[in-house]
């Protein structure tokens, strides 16, 4: 019930493409969903997080969309470049801990 | 911002010695940090929860006698690798609390021949 199962493990897209990351989680008491941005060899990042109260929000070229009834929850990077390369997380935090997904190994082509 | 160091970036160690790695919140205060472990194309693993003042909490299977952490003042909070093993080659990252939030160090690689 702790779990976070993320997917794709991998996923391809040509620049400018949308790629999108899928999480799904069963316990109803996470209340804050970060991602995070990892590049080799370097801690994760946070890009973007939303509560679950809200159904959607935009930073930049990351939008999170948030299904409560679902219990899912996903990432779209809009206009995706090369530099965006990178291993992504979503996460969900119960009492203050982070339980991770499994990561998304993203590759954006030039 | 809420930036979060690390020190050392990387260690190598003989089997047998005791690491130390520093984890420093850099313009936050931050009263819990966490810990954890990353293995090569694998998810994080959280190890413990360091609270400033007060003895950590570990997560299950991890040995609190060999990874030992003190979280001495709100920016600081220290992980020392015990009687390391090649086994406890990993990447080890710090994180730090900021509301809601948490922000990560940039891990320290942990070698033991």
């Amino acid at each position: 019930q702790q779990q976070v199962k993320q997917s794709p493990q991998s996923l391809i897209v040509q620049k400018g493409g949308i790629p999108i990351i899928n999480c799904a989680y069963e316990n109803t008491a996470f209340d804050y969903f970060p991602w995070y941005q990892q590049f080799p060899g370097k801690g994760p990042a946070l890009l973007i997080a939303i509560r679950p109260d809200v159904s959607e929000k935009k930073e930049g070229r990351f939008t999170i969309s948030f299904n409560k009834s679902a219990k899912q929850f996903s990432l779209h990077i809009m206009d995706s470049q090369p530099g965006d390369s990178a291993t992504y997380f979503c996460a969900a935090r119960h009492t203050g801990k982070l339980i991770f997904g499994q990561g998304t190994t993203l590759q954006v082509k030039p | 911002g809420a930036v979060v160091s690390q020190h050392p970036s990387w260690v190598i160690c003989k089997s047998g010695t005791s690491v130390k790695i520093e984890c420093r919140s850099l313009d936050f205060q931050a009263t819990t940090m966490f810990w954890y472990r990353q293995f090569p194309k694998q998810s994080l693993m959280l190890m413990a929860t360091s609270n400033e003042g007060s003895k950590a909490t570990y997560e299950q299977g991890v040995e609190k006698d060999k990874f030992l952490i003190n979280h001495a003042s709100l920016t600081l909070s220290t992980l020392t690798v015990t009687s390391a093993h090649p086994e406890d080659s990993s990447f080890y990252i710090c994180s730090a609390s900021k509301g809601p939030e948490q922000f990560f160090g940039p891990g320290t690689r942990l070698t033991v021949l």
